[in-house]
């Protein structure tokens, strides 16, 4: 398996346009995670799926921020629209409680909001 | 209180020092993670223990459920393993320290 593949790896876009970050978790794994990183507050959880099911999506800002896994190998995180405090690097990242609890990452997607 | 603390926030160390970075959790988990990223941004996996002590080369894991404390020591320590490490306890999710950033010289 190549790992967890996220797309694209840069983004820079203007204030106020539409942003989807994409990711294809490691086949067979039934848990994906939404993470952001910045600076000031580190790593933070977003929101995460089971089995392509939203469970916990508390750490999503607001309601510019929208998720979606329409099948066990996509999910899209979409921001609309863009504000520059948004700028990070969000993170991907998927596991399977079926076997060792080990999560693996993407390798992020540096977005850059001007 | 944050969830998970780290220490040190910061170290800076001598080539083949053995290193120390400390992991408390307040939270009840199904394991723990230790994780690296380095200057390129990526994260990589280093460790996953539920309990007890794994080692992988030149560096060593333990954890404490009763006390509820991890460490990650780090042996021989060398320039390449300059990096952030965070700490990340599996509730139904992972959650994370703030990082520890090493620099070996």
């Amino acid at each position: 398996d190549a790992g967890v593949i996220q797309s694209p790896r840069h983004e820079v876009t203007e204030m106020g346009q539409e942003v989807t970050l994409r990711c294809k978790p490691i086949s067979g794994h039934d848990y994906l995670f939404w993470y952001r990183q910045t600076m000031m507050r580190g790593l933070e959880l977003l929101i995460y799926f089971n089995n392509n099911v939203p469970i916990d999506d508390s750490g999503m800002p607001e309601d510019r921020f929208s998720a979606k896994m329409p099948n066990a190998s996509f999910s899209t995180l979409k921001i609309q629209p863009s504000e520059p405090r948004d700028s990070a690097v969000y993170f991907c990242a998927s596991s399977s409680l079926r076997g060792p609890i080990e999560a693996f990452f993407g390798q992020g997607t540096r977005l850059t909001v001007v | 209180k944050n969830e998970v603390e780290q220490s040190p926030q910061n170290l800076t160390a001598q080539e083949g020092e053995f290193i120390t970075i400390n992991c408390s959790y307040s939270v009840g988990i199904s394991a723990l993670h230790w994780l690296q990223q380095h200057p390129g941004g990526g994260i990589v996996s280093l460790f996953m223990l539920s309990s007890g002590k794994k080692k992988h080369g030149r560096l060593i894991a333990t954890i404490n459920i009763q006390e509820k404390h991890s460490s990650l020591h780090i042996t021989a320590s060398h320039p390449r393993d300059s990096a952030v490490y965070i700490c990340a306890p599996h509730t139904d999710k992972l959650i994370f320290g703030t990082g520890t950033r090493l620099q070996v010289f």
